[in-house]
C-alpha cells in the first residue's frame, strides 16, 4: 500500500497559469516532506521540503503548503513556465530509518506555451 | 556541484546473466540509495548504505544485492537478472541528517543527490 500518493498522474497547464500539485500521505509519523523534479533522461533534483513544524515553504515560484490534519501537501507553482515541464515527485520522511525517504508516484506537468 | 555518476545509461542482458549496476559518488556522503524507477510506482527504494560495509534492504531488496567496499561506490547487483527486473535504475547520494540526543529522532534533512540512471532491459 502506497504510503505517498500521488493521485494525478498528469496535469496541463497554460504558461503564466498557476500549476497546484497534490500529494497527500497516510502515515502520521512523516515529519520531513521534499519535492523533487525529474526531466526525462536526468535524474531528480531537490526542489522545495518542508518541515511538520511549518505549514507553508516558499521559494522564487515554488510554494509548498502542508495541511496536518489532513495529511496532505501541495506545490504550486507560480506563475508557471515551459521549463516547468517535468514529472514531479513528493517524498516523505519520518526521520528514524537512516534518512530514508518514501517517494510518490510522481504527476507529468505539462505547460503549453 | 555534487556529482552522482552511474557508469552506464542503457543495458541490455539477458535473462540469468549476473549484472553490476555502479555508481560513484564525489561529495563524501555517508549514504548511499538504489531505487527502481516504474510508471505508476514512483521511486521504489532496493537498498541503501548509511557508511563503507554496510547496508540495509529497503522495500523490494529480492533478487538484489549491494556492495560498498568504499564510500563514494556503491554497486547494485543482480545476481541472475529476470525479465520482471527490466527497469531504470536510479543511485543517490546524500549526507546523514540531524542527530539528536537519545529521546530525539533525527531529523531526516538531508536532500538526495540521484544520478542520472540506468535504463536495464532484461531479455
Amino acid at each position: 500500500d502506497q504510503q505517498v500518493k500521488q493521485n494525478s498522474p498528469s496535469l496541463s497547464v497554460q504558461e503564466g497559469r498557476i500549476s497546484i500539485l497534490n500529494c497527500d500521505y497516510t502515515n502520521s509519523m512523516f515529519d520531513y516532506f521534499l519535492w523533487y523534479k525529474k526531466y526525462p533522461a536526468e535524474g531528480p533534483t531537490f526542489l522545495i521540503s518542508i518541515s511538520s513544524i511549518k505549514d507553508k515553504n516558499e521559494d522564487g515560484r515554488f510554494t509548498v503548503f502542508l495541511n496536518k490534519s489532513a495529511k496532505h501537501l501541495s506545490l504550486h507553482i507560480v506563475p508557471s513556465q515551459p521549463g516547468d515541464s517535468a514529472v514531479y515527485f513528493c517524498a516523505a520522511s519520518d526521520g528514524t530509518s537512516y534518512d530514508k525517504v518514501i517517494f510518490g508516484p510522481g504527476t507529468s506537468l505539462s505547460v503549453i506555451p | 556541484d555534487v556529482k552522482v555518476t552511474q557508469s552506464s545509461r542503457y543495458l541490455v542482458k539477458r535473462t540469468g546473466e549476473k549484472v553490476f549496476l555502479e555508481c560513484v559518488q564525489d561529495m563524501d556522503h555517508e549514504n548511499m540509495f538504489w531505487y527502481r524507477q516504474d510508471p505508476g510506482l514512483g521511486l521504489r527504494l532496493i537498498y541503501f548504505s548509511y557508511d563503507v560495509k554496510m547496508k540495509e534492504k529497503g522495500d523490494i531488496p529480492e533478487g538484489y544485492s549491494v556492495s560498498r567496499e568504499k564510500k563514494e561506490r556503491f554497486s547494485l547487483i543482480l545476481e541472475s537478472a529476470s525479465t520482471n527486473q527490466t527497469s531504470m535504475y536510479l543511485c543517490a547520494s546524500s549526507p546523514p541528517g540531524t542527530s539528536g540526543g537519545p529521546t530525539i529522532r533525527r531529523i531526516a534533512k538531508n536532500i538526495q543527490y540521484f544520478g542520472a540512471g540506468t535504463r536495464l532491459s532484461v531479455l
